[in-house]
């Protein structure tokens, strides 16, 4: 079992080009979600989604979009990358409620913008 | 509005020994859960322990336990016993009733166990 799988593992992007970020999960969990990690800044979330056809906003969700077509899939995109989106990204995913469902991570893509 | 707050950016801890990081939080909701992460250098997110908002015992986990004072919002997590390889990034997140599932996460402590 593969878990979440996230690609690519590390890019290297120049500022005002498109980037997606791929993020499937195969636990068949409702819940998935877009994290960036900055030094200092622990873990901040971008967008998340309840179940397919569903997103919402999270905390710093300008400059990327996301999308929900199916439960497996979840990418997140940049359409035109900044300077500031160097980051490294977490794809998680999890089951709805508030009781004992953690959150389980993919294993993260580095990404930078030069 | 969520917030999780850890204000130990690093800790050293001697191996064998237990150590104690600190973890408060702020929110409204009446029912919230309390999860500690563990990060190593080699960057996965690994899940550590669980306290809910409504349990009476303290979470543990064999080596790990989480001191929750409910009064105090505070989920300090427990060490025990410090192995080399507990050497980490360590983040507490918090996810409420009303936020959605969203997980709210602290700044982190990274944490250094001397041999």
């Amino acid at each position: 079992i593969a878990g979440i799988t996230q690609a690519p593992t590390s890019q290297i992007l120049a500022a005002g080009r498109r980037m997606t970020l791929r993020c499937t999960q195969d636990m068949r969990h409702n819940a998935m979600y877009w994290y960036r990690q900055d030094l200092g800044l622990g873990l901040r979330l971008i967008h998340y989604s309840n179940t397919a056809g569903t997103t919402g906003k999270g905390e710093v969700p300008d400059g990327y979009s996301v999308s929900r077509a199916n439960t497996d899939d979840f990418p997140l995109t940049l359409a035109s990358a900044v300077p500031s989106q160097t980051s490294v990204y977490f794809c998680a995913s999890g089951e709805l409620g508030t009781g004992y469902n953690e959150q389980f991570f993919g294993p993260g893509t580095r990404l930078t913008v030069l | 509005a969520q917030k999780i707050t850890q204000t130990q950016p690093g800790m050293f801890v001697q191996e064998k020994e237990a150590v104690t990081l600190d973890c408060t939080y702020d929110t409204s909701d009446p029912s919230y859960g309390l999860f500690w992460y563990k990060q190593p250098s080699s960057g996965e997110m690994i899940f550590l322990i669980y306290q809910g908002s409504y349990d009476q015992q303290n979470a543990t986990e064999g080596r790990y336990s989480l001191n929750f004072q409910k009064a105090r919002k505070s989920a300090n997590l427990v060490i025990s016993a410090s192995q080399l390889g507990d050497s980490a990034m360590y983040f507490c997140a918090m996810r409420g009733t009303n936020t959605g599932n969203q997980f709210y996460f602290g700044t982190g402590t990274s944490l250094t166990v001397i041999p």
